[in-house]
């Protein structure tokens, strides 16, 4: 099983900040199969980006994702009100297509 | 639009079966793969089976291996998930979603869950 380790656990803010998450598998992941999701309290989750790096439909350009075999970013250029959730990695390249544990992004 | 409506939760003593159901509409649920995903609480995403488009191919984590079945009905747009032999650790809040195609695609679309506890 490849294991998605996230960091950091918790990531405080101010609206207009730069946010920048990680993930790192412990397997090597093609940059095809690398997705980031937003899970916001009693909504369904969100698609953000899929192959390590293009946008899902709708989703604002502040939004990018970059990194290639086992570590990848997730950057939201300026937080917006938002965007305050939380952010989930994703590898489904080979089963079980396994999450990252979660960044929780909150107001400082 | 595409609309994933999960049914089928509730509250289920230790070593008994339950059966959800996921409702899909607004697409061409034949031509897209469909996965569970469940949630439990206070804790992150945990991947739990996926099916393809025609229902040929499944996968699903070891933890619910041999207990839990993924299967789907595209005459009536359907995912099912058949939990036996139900343990605590899987209470949860049990998503649906789907892939398109290939199982090994992002889940686009995700419903808004069935809450499943497990208690005596």
């Amino acid at each position: 099983e490849n294991v998605l380790t996230q960091s950091p656990g918790t990531l405080s803010l101010s609206p207009g900040e730069r946010a920048t998450l990680s993930c790192r598998a412990s397997q090597s992941v093609s940059s095809t199969y690398l997705a980031w999701y937003q899970l916001k309290p009693g909504q369904a989750p969100r698609l953000l980006i899929y192959a390590a790096s293009i946008r899902a439909t709708g989703i604002p350009d502040r939004f990018s994702g970059s990194g290639s075999g086992t570590d990848f970013t997730l950057t939201i250029s300026r937080v917006e009100p938002e965007d305050f959730a939380v952010y989930f990695c994703q590898q489904y390249g080979s089963s079980p297509y396994t999450f990252g544990q979660g960044t929780k992004l909150e107001i400082k | 639009q595409v609309q994933l409506v999960e049914s089928g939760g509730g509250v289920v003593q230790p070593g008994r079966s339950l059966r959800l159901s996921c409702a899909a509409s607004g697409f061409t649920f034949s031509s897209y793969a469909m996965h569970w995903v469940r949630q439990a609480p206070g804790k992150g995403l945990e991947w739990v089976a996926v099916i393809s488009y025609d229902g040929g191919h499944k996968y699903s984590t070891g933890s619910v291996e041999g207990r839990f079945t993924i299967s789907r009905d595209n005459s009536k747009n359907t995912l099912f998930l058949q939990m036996n032999s139900l343990r605590a650790e899987d209470t949860a809040l049990y998503y649906c979603a789907r892939s398109s195609g290939d199982p090994r695609s992002p889940l686009d679309y995700w419903g808004q869950g069935t809450l499943v506890t497990v208690s005596s």
